[in-house]
């Protein structure tokens, strides 16, 4: 099975400070994607990469920056957090060029901006 | 607009009774995934369904993609069976949308 790992688990910080999370997969998947996930609305996707370099807007994109460094990494950055901006955060992987287009998922990150 | 309506939000079984779960699609998508997830915690892949009927232990999915729906059929319910199940769907551009998710409650 895919292993997606992301740190840190919690994060608490205040209005207007720098936050980066960080996601890592193992298994060579070309997709990697950023989800929040928030009562009453579900998961949406905030950002995704196709490969190393490579960024993808989703459909909450405002506030937030990616980067995609190598095909493992992938980070979320946001530069100037709001409390908006808490939520459960997830990272996750894909292989579309497969037969599969099977999603894995980390085990998320809760940030909380005070 | 909702791209992904699942229903019922909610539901509550006897342990062993079974579950119907179900997932309508704004557009014809033929990615269709389902996951498990408990409160706060990571989403478990259960059943990558694009068309079809496929099962997995208790669980059965059965995607019609000219209906622009899909199912997850949970037989003889388990207390550790409680928990939010979730349908995705792909758009084709690799750009998922997901429902709000059935609570699922298994009471002895």
């Amino acid at each position: 099975e895919a292993a997606v790992t992301q740190s840190p688990r919690n994060k608490v910080t205040v209005t207007g400070g720098n936050v980066t999370l960080s996601c890592r997969q193992t298994n060579s998947h070309n997709y990697m994607y950023w989800y929040r996930q928030d009562t009453g609305h579900g998961l949406r996707l905030i950002h995704y990469s196709y490969g190393a370099g490579n960024l993808q807007i989703g459909d909450v994109p405002d506030g937030y920056k990616a980067t995609r460094t190598t095909q493992e990494d992938f980070f979320l950055l946001l530069e100037l957090a709001s409390p908006s901006q808490t939520s459960l955060y997830f990272c996750a992987s894909s292989d579309p060029g497969g037969d599969s287009y099977e999603q894995y998922f980390g085990p998320g990150t809760r940030l909380t901006v005070l | 607009e909702q791209q992904v309506q699942q229903s019922p939000a909610s539901l509550v079984l006897q342990e062993g009774e079974n579950a119907e779960l179900q997932c309508s699609f704004s557009i014809f998508t033929n990615q269709v995934q389902w996951f498990y997830q408990r409160p706060g915690g990571r989403l478990v892949s259960l059943l990558y369904n694009p068309s079809g009927t496929k099962q997995s232990g208790r669980l059965t999915s059965t995607t019609v993609i000219k209906e622009r729906r899909s199912s997850l059929h949970i037989s003889s319910s388990q207390i550790t069976d409680s928990g939010t199940y979730l349908c995705a769907m792909d758009t084709g551009y690799q750009n998922f949308y997901f429902g709000k998710g059935t609570s699922l409650t298994v009471i002895p």
